[in-house]
């Protein structure tokens, strides 16, 4: 079953912040989370494993919340670069040879 | 940088055809991936190999098969095309371990007409 993204979209003004939510049913181990550009192939973010419960850097960062099955993305002082499609992907198994199960995306617009 | 190569970019078939996409990456991964996208509902797993000669079933296996009978190829095929397997197709490749995002190629838009 697909994990729950939210919000769908969301258009922000540059500088503003933003968090995108990723929802499971099923217990995770790990979660990453990648952007799309309008035409390109999904870039990889980053990535969040059983245990952990942040990383990034200033800018991008992620959460992890075990007890709660979900993870949050926080983009902090949004650029124009930002604009794309986030997707959450989560896996239930470790050794990463099993496929992630990706939400439906996020649709983020930042204008200027 | 690694780079995971689909052959076409763009490719339209009439229903009922048998249909190839390729996918080469050139960084020795062992796990490979396919998927399809398409507008509003994702990412959505097909089949995915940890192994040459190795396949597993994703989440939407029905109408396609897929082949790995070296480590960096991994093909697709769709053994009778219909219209609704007209999508975005999605390779990626990542090594085994915990630690590592899928590298995507820029996938094959495929048109079933």
């Amino acid at each position: 079953q697909q994990p729950v993204q939210s919000p769908q979209a969301v258009i922000l003004r540059e500088g503003e912040d933003a968090v995108i939510n990723c929802s499971s049913s099923k217990a995770l181990y790990s979660v990453h989370w990648y952007r799309q550009k309008h035409g390109e192939a999904p870039v990889f973010l980053m990535i969040l494993l059983k245990g952990g419960e942040q990383k990034g850097h200033e800018k991008i960062s992620a959460s992890f919340n075990e007890k709660k099955q979900q993870s949050s993305l926080y983009l902090t002082a949004s650029q124009l670069s930002y604009s794309g499609t986030y997707f959450c992907g989560t896996g239930y198994s470790g050794g990463g040879a099993d496929g992630l199960t990706f939400g439906k995306g996020t649709h983020l617009i930042i204008q200027p | 940088d690694v780079k995971v190569t689909q052959s076409s970019r763009y490719l339209v078939k009439r229903t009922g055809e048998k249909v190839f996409l390729e996918c080469v990456q050139d960084m020795d991964h062992e796990n490979m991936f396919w998927y399809r996208q398409d507008p509003g509902l994702g990412l959505r797993l097909i089949y995915f190999s940890y192994d040459v000669k190795m396949k597993e079933k994703g989440d939407i296996p029905e109408g396609y098969s897929v082949s790995r009978e070296k480590k960096e190829r991994f093909s697709l095929i769709l053994e009778s095309a219909s219209t609704n397997q007209t999508s975005m197709y999605l390779c990626a490749s990542t090594p085994l371990g915990d630690n590592y995002g899928y590298t995507f190629g820029s996938g094959t838009r495929l048109t079933v007409v």
